[in-house]
């Protein structure tokens, strides 16, 4: 059964902070690893990896794969107040989502 | 491009009756549809996952004459409760892949918010 647990759970910080989000996975057949990020309503999509090593940028965010490690990282810098949400990573052709890390940013 | 819609955003509806929620693809063919059920604090979790014209397959644990998926065209799923109960209320979010995207990226829709009482 393919497993996917991301850390930490919960995250409370101040804006203009760094934060790391961790992602590992345990998959039968790695295909991608994808991050959302989920406010009020459905995931909006962030990044897909595929490649180990290759840095996605977009903005203040980006992430990077490890498979060595079967890990990835989601960095954002320089939080916002806007970026309060949960994120979520996802492993798999059919999607097998970790818990998600609650990130909250006061002001 | 790649948006997805639901519809109805929110449901109330009383013990024993079916609600149906319908999942679109505007701006692409969706040849690859997937239900998911989230409660609060909790991830997403996969139901089924439907391709177009042919039978959903669904997740272990999950009911298949509960839960009736019909993707019956390109840009269209919906997913029925069928005898709704107070345990079925939850967060109801379909996502779908499709022709000219990337392959393993699902594009999700706003969800439904679904409350039996």
């Amino acid at each position: 059964e393919d497993k996917v647990v991301q850390s930490p759970l919960s995250l409370v910080v101040h804006e203009g902070d760094t934060v790391t989000l961790n992602c590992s996975y345990e998959v039968t057949n790695f295909r991608s690893l994808l991050w959302y990020k989920q406010e009020k309503k459905a995931p909006t999509f962030l990044f897909m990896l595929t490649s180990s090593g290759i840095e996605k940028k977009s903005g203040r965010l980006s992430s990077i794969l490890d498979k060595k490690e079967l890990s990835s990282i989601l960095n954002i810098t320089a939080t916002q107040t806007g970026d309060s949400a949960i994120y979520l990573c996802a492993v798999g052709g059919k999607l097998t989502f970790g818990q998600g890390t609650i990130l909250t940013v006061h002001p | 491009g790649a948006v997805v819609s639901q519809h109805p955003s929110w449901v109330i509806c009383k013990s024993g009756t079916s609600v149906k929620i319908e999942c679109r693809s505007l701006d692409f063919q969706a040849t690859t549809m997937f239900w998911y059920r989230q409660f609060p604090k909790q991830s997403l979790m996969l139901m089924a996952t439907s391709n177009e014209g042919s039978k959903a397959t669904y997740e272990q644990g999950v009911e298949k004459d509960k839960f009736l998926i019909n993707h019956a065209s390109l840009t269209l799923s919906t997913l029925t409760v069928t005898s709704a109960h107070p345990e079925d209320s939850s967060f109801y979010i379909c996502s779908a892949r499709g022709v000219g995207l990337a392959k393993e990226t699902q594009y999700f829709g706003p969800g439904t918010r679904l409350l039996v009482l």
